[in-house]
């Protein structure tokens, strides 16, 4: 079966640094999804990403999935307190249900 | 647009109680999926519906779970009778027509077992 791992599992930043998160994919990805999760609530969509070598930006948060659709980044420039939570990828089987990676766990100090 | 409705947000019960969990998707969307999140396994897919009808239910952890759709607008997750390893929060998600939308998640139901 198809797994997502991702790495960190936590991250510590001061205020205004930037971050990157990891997500490998044991086989091609068709479809990758980006989450980000506060204490108590649910998911929050952040972006998609479909084809290899694309690159999407939203806001500080910037997403890519690499040429051989195995792996993508998440990268956060000038972290805010407001970036903190849990960050899970997660990416579509053929059978069209959505699996989750291991989550990242952001921390921003003031 | 209310997004996904999940009810209740707190369930407390003992063990061997039943439990329902409530779920009202997103209008116009036709998938619906339950999943459950703790930390030791993370987030994990249940079962999901495609216009209202069980897709994959391998994700079902045994009998004790079951879940249903009877319309497009409410889906229910039963679990009887409860043991305190079901203690988790279950989330309800669910996506547009389009294939590869993005799922949309409710705010969840955190479970205690006692």
């Amino acid at each position: 079966s198809q797994e997502l791992e991702q790495s960190p599992q936590s991250l510590i930043v001061q205020e205004g640094k930037n971050l990157t998160i990891n997500c490998t994919s044991s086989k091609t990805l068709y479809g990758l999804y980006w989450y980000k999760q506060k204490y108590g609530e649910g998911l929050i969509f952040l972006m998609m990403l479909q084809k290899g070598g694309e690159e999407k930006s939203h806001e500080k948060i910037t997403a890519k999935l690499d040429e051989k659709k195995q792996q993508s980044s998440l990268h956060i420039t000038a972290s805010q307190p407001s970036h903190a939570g849990i960050y899970l990828c997660g990416a579509r089987t053929g059978a069209n249900n959505l699996f989750f990676g291991t989550g990242t766990r952001l921390t921003v100090i003031p | 647009d209310a997004g996904v409705i999940q009810s209740p947000r707190h369930e407390v019960t003992e063990m061997g109680q039943e439990v329902t969990l409530r779920c009202k998707p997103i209008s116009g969307h036709n998938s619906l999926f339950w999943y459950r999140q703790t930390m030791m396994r993370g987030l994990e897919l249940l079962i999901y519906f495609n216009n209202n009808v069980p897709i994959d239910d391998s994700g079902m952890p045994e009998d004790r779970f079951s879940a249903k759709m009877p319309n497009a607008s409410f889906s229910t997750l039963k679990i009887q009778p409860s043991e305190p390893r079901d203690s988790a929060v279950y989330f309800c998600a669910s996506s547009g027509r389009v294939g590869n939308s993005p799922l949309h998640f409710g705010n969840g139901t955190r479970l205690t077992v006692t």
